[in-house]
This record gives structure tokens, C-alpha cells and sequence, in this order.
């Protein structure tokens, strides 16, 4: 049984930065793909990036390309998505979400977790 | 970017009646990498339907998908009181994005 654990609400400042974690349990963490999706509030849902932790390297919506880091810790099983120069506008829930297709970056987004809300707020 | 367009926004149905919710991509959907999802509030979306067609464990067979190319189906046979929600397509081929997503609401 796949779980997906991410961390807490966060609040931050308009031009800082967040990291929010992905834990993963059950299944094989290095070999599928961990995803991050974001929704504003109210509104609808958005790709932001992913990665296949056995590959390394992440492939990231163009929209957030500079700004957006996404990195694993194979050693815990942990995916992070950092996000920089926050505005008022990346108010959102952050969720991490894992395929289930083997060494694939085109697999469904098939677990997820419970989303992180992250506050830009002066 | 592949563009999705899910219409109608909203859909006002009784439960037991039957739902059909549409997406329409702007290109070809790549060897039909599209599915559905289902949100209800404050949850996360949870995958109902893969591959345009193929049902994800666990789902119930009231949910059917269909369609290829660039035009896309979800089809609820008859609705339970748990459908009430949200619901997302989304195109997994290279650089993933999601419709606009149709709420089916109580009528």
C-alpha cells in the first residue's frame, strides 16, 4: 500500500522561499515518478513538475522553470518541491503525487498525498 | 502545452440520474494518456479512469470512460450521492495538464 505523507502548512513572506516534503512508504520509491500539482484556492489544478528519483533529473512545467527545484532523498524515501521568489499568487495546496508505470514519466498520477497548504502573506 | 477544455462547468443532476462529462484537447492526446479524476472538498483527486478507458483499482463500474484524439468522455451510469464532486481530465504525456474540471452538483 502506497502512502504518500507530506508536511505541514507553512506561511510565508512575498519574495522568500518554501520546501515542502513528500515522504513515500509501500512500493519501490526510486523507480516511478513523484509529481507536484497545485491548487489555488477555489480554482482548478496545475503541473508544476516531476522526477523519477533512480533518473535524477526533473522535468518542470515551463511556467515555473527557474523557480521551482525539485529533488529526492532516496535514503528516506523523500521527494521536495522548493518553490522561490513567492508572491501573493503561489497562495495555494501543494500536493505530491506518485505514478504507478515503471521507470515512466507517462503514467497516470495514480497516489497522492494529503497537499500542504502554503500562505504568501505579508 | 496541450490545452484541455472540460465542459459543462457545472452539471445539476439527481442522484440515480446519468452523467456525461466531456474534454476536448486542443492537439492529439499521445496513445491515449488521458484519465479522469474525482475531487471532493478538501480531499486530494483520486484517479478513477486511465488510459481513456481503463478503470484504476478499485473504482466502480458506474464509472466509464471513452473517446481518443482529441475528444474525451466520463460517463457516470447512475449517480450515487458519493459522486457529488468535481471532476478533472488530464492529458500525462509530456509536460501533464488538466481541464478545467466540471462540478456535478445536486440538483
Amino acid at each position: 500500500q502506497v502512502q504518500l505523507v507530506q508536511s505541514g502548512a507553512e506561511v510565508k513572506k512575498p519574495g522568500s522561499s518554501v520546501k515542502v516534503s513528500c515522504k513515500a512508504s509501500g512500493g519501490t520509491f526510486s523507480s516511478y515518478a513523484i509529481n507536484w500539482v497545485r491548487q489555488a484556492p477555489g480554482q482548478g489544478l496545475e503541473w508544476m513538475g516531476g522526477i523519477i528519483p533512480m533518473f535524477g533529473k526533473a522535468n518542470y512545467a515551463q511556467k515555473f522553470q527557474g523557480r521551482v527545484t525539485i529533488t529526492t532523498d532516496e535514503s528516506t524515501s523523500t521527494a521536495y518541491m522548493e518553490l522561490s521568489s513567492l508572491r501573493s499568487e503561489d497562495t495555494a495546496v501543494y500536493y505530491c503525487a506518485r505514478g504507478s508505470l515503471y521507470g515512466s514519466y507517462f503514467s497516470p498520477f495514480t497516489y497522492w498525498g494529503q497537499g500542504t497548504l502554503v500562505t504568501v502573506s505579508s | 502545452e496541450i490545452v484541455l477544455t472540460q465542459s459543462p462547468g457545472t452539471l445539476s443532476l439527481s442522484p440515480g440520474e446519468r452523467a456525461t462529462l466531456s474534454c476536448r484537447a486542443s492537439q492529439g492526446v499521445s496513445s491515449s494518456y488521458l484519465a479522469w479524476y474525482q475531487q471532493k472538498p478538501g480531499q486530494a483527486p483520486r484517479l478513477l479512469i486511465y488510459g481513456a478507458s481503463s478503470r484504476a483499482t478499485g473504482i466502480p463500474d458506474r464509472f466509464s470512460g471513452s473517446g481518443s484524439g482529441t475528444d474525451f468522455t466520463l460517463t457516470i451510469s447512475r449517480l450515487e450521492p458519493e459522486d457529488f464532486a468535481v471532476y478533472y481530465c488530464q492529458q500525462y504525456g509530456s509536460s501533464p495538464t488538466f481541464g478545467g474540471g466540471t462540478k456535478v452538483e445536486i440538483k
